[in-house]
């Protein structure tokens, strides 16, 4: 299957700090999303990318459909004790049929 | 509206057993799917249905049957337990194969002896 490679593993910030984090595949994709896991939970849904170059936001976090199609990009500003959690990206390869998962990303907030 | 329901939450299996993950959503979304979640390894694709009484195969399949026979049930059955099934499996919901996995149950812990 399709290898996503999410870094870095993990991350430990102080709150107010801002936060970066990428995906990248050996495919081409045609879609990124990004969901945010909290413990217990299934993943939730945060952004949806269509188009290379594309930036979308959605509150504090921004995230940016890579120009190379292999890539995608999560920004997370002033972070606060509630962004702790795991976020995973997915992509969508343009002749595939499922959405492949990358390892995630585990982020935890110092108050 | 519960959205996606998954159970049980938690199970422990002796090796060889057989067992259903039940999942279901009211939703009347056509597309379903089921993932397995194994540290390091991010979600997996066992398999998925794009509608009621059809079904086709994910990335790792083997060991696993699913049925469609309606739009709201997607149950999935482990046929003989192996350890190797020890994992966190999530059902998904979406209201079309061409929309991204859209609503997560909050999944069945599954720990294989």
């Amino acid at each position: 299957g399709q290898q996503l490679n999410q870094s870095p593993q993990s991350m430990f910030i102080q709150e107010g700090e801002d936060v970066s984090m990428n995906c990248t595949s050996s495919s081409i994709f045609n879609t990124w999303l990004w969901y945010k896991q909290d413990p217990g939970e299934g993943p939730v849904l945060l952004i949806a990318l269509y188009k290379a170059g594309e930036l979308t936001s959605n509150g504090r976090l921004t995230a940016q459909f890579g120009i190379t199609r292999k890539d995608s990009f999560l920004n997370i500003s002033a972070s606060i004790p509630s962004d702790v959690g795991i976020y995973f990206c997915a992509g969508h390869t343009i002749t595939g049929n499922q959405f492949y998962f990358g390892t995630g990303t585990s982020l935890t907030v110092i108050p | 509206n519960a959205g996606v329901t998954q159970t049980p939450k938690f199970q422990v299996l002796k090796t060889g057993q057989s067992m259903t993950l039940q999942c279901a959503q009211d939703m009347n979304h056509e597309y379903m799917s089921w993932y397995r979640q194994d540290p390091g390894m991010g979600l997996r694709l066992i398999h998925y249905s794009v509608g009621a009484g059809i079904t086709d195969q994910g990335e790792v399949p083997n060991g696993y049957n699913v049925s469609r026979s309606t739009t709201e049930d997607f149950p999935l059955r482990l046929l003989s337990a192996a350890p190797s099934q020890t994992s966190v499996y999530f059902c998904a919901s979406s209201y079309s194969r061409f929309d991204q996995p859209q609503h997560f149950g909050d999944g069945t812990r599954l720990s294989i002896l």
